[in-house]
């Protein structure tokens, strides 16, 4: 249990498909990420929220869309993915210091088919 | 531009002692973390420098040095159970984490 918690764990979708993700921490962080985790890739950084303010897009496309509603939930909405898309999404969380680590959920497992 | 290298995979021997090196070139220095991350789970924190030397916790250690972009990560007493991948990040400006690809270590008895 590290505070941070993805739903779903695992998720088959469609190329046409609309689903989102859902990232919950209870941490009290103020900062909040996405990243994508391919395999033999680092992990991507996708977004980054600060005090609910996205200030960070790296170059993702828009077929991902993340929203923030609260400093405590995070979605990333996604639609007409393509294969390639399939990955371990995770989310992490952090308070706005340099010198503390991030928090990670346990990451959604997306099939793109 | 941001690179960060490790070396892909490292074996070794359970009561061994192993180095995992990483080094950095990024726009800013804010920190460096290492993670270890279990097959299917989340990354989980082990240590942090942000200035220049060896900061240990039981039997993980973590060195930097900032004028040469170079740390590493050092496990003694090896144990079955710190097969998994350690994760150099650095922290360049901002909150996030750029992380390396990962070093996959595998313990044997």
């Amino acid at each position: 249990e590290t505070g941070v918690t993805q739903t779903p764990r695992h998720l088959v979708m469609g190329m046409t498909n609309k689903k989102s993700l859902k990232c919950e921490q209870h941490l009290g962080h103020n900062a909040m990420y996405w990243y994508k985790q391919s395999a033999k890739k680092p992990l991507e950084l996708m977004f980054v929220y600060n005090f609910k303010e996205q200030t960070e897009n790296n170059s993702v496309p828009s077929r991902f869309s993340p929203e923030c509603p609260n400093s405590s939930h995070l979605f990333l909405h996604l639609h007409t993915l393509q294969p390639e898309d399939s990955a371990l999404y995770l989310c992490a969380s952090s308070t706005y210091r340099d010198n503390t680590e991030a928090f990670f959920g346990q990451g959604t497992r997306l099939t793109v088919v | 531009g941001q690179n960060i290298d490790q070396p892909t995979e490292m074996t070794a021997t359970e009561g061994a002692i192993v180095q995992i090196n990483c080094t950095y070139q990024t726009s800013g220095f804010n920190g460096l973390f290492w993670y270890q991350q279990h097959a299917g789970e989340a990354p989980t924190f082990l240590s942090y420098n942000v200035l220049d030397g060896l900061e240990e916790k039981g039997r993980f250690s973590s060195f930097l040095s900032r004028s040469k972009g170079y740390s590493y990560l050092l496990l003694k007493e090896l144990q079955m159970k710190d097969s998994a991948s350690y994760l150099c990040a650095v922290r360049d400006k901002g909150t996030a984490l750029i992380f390396g690809k990962g070093t996959t270590l595998s313990v044997s008895s």
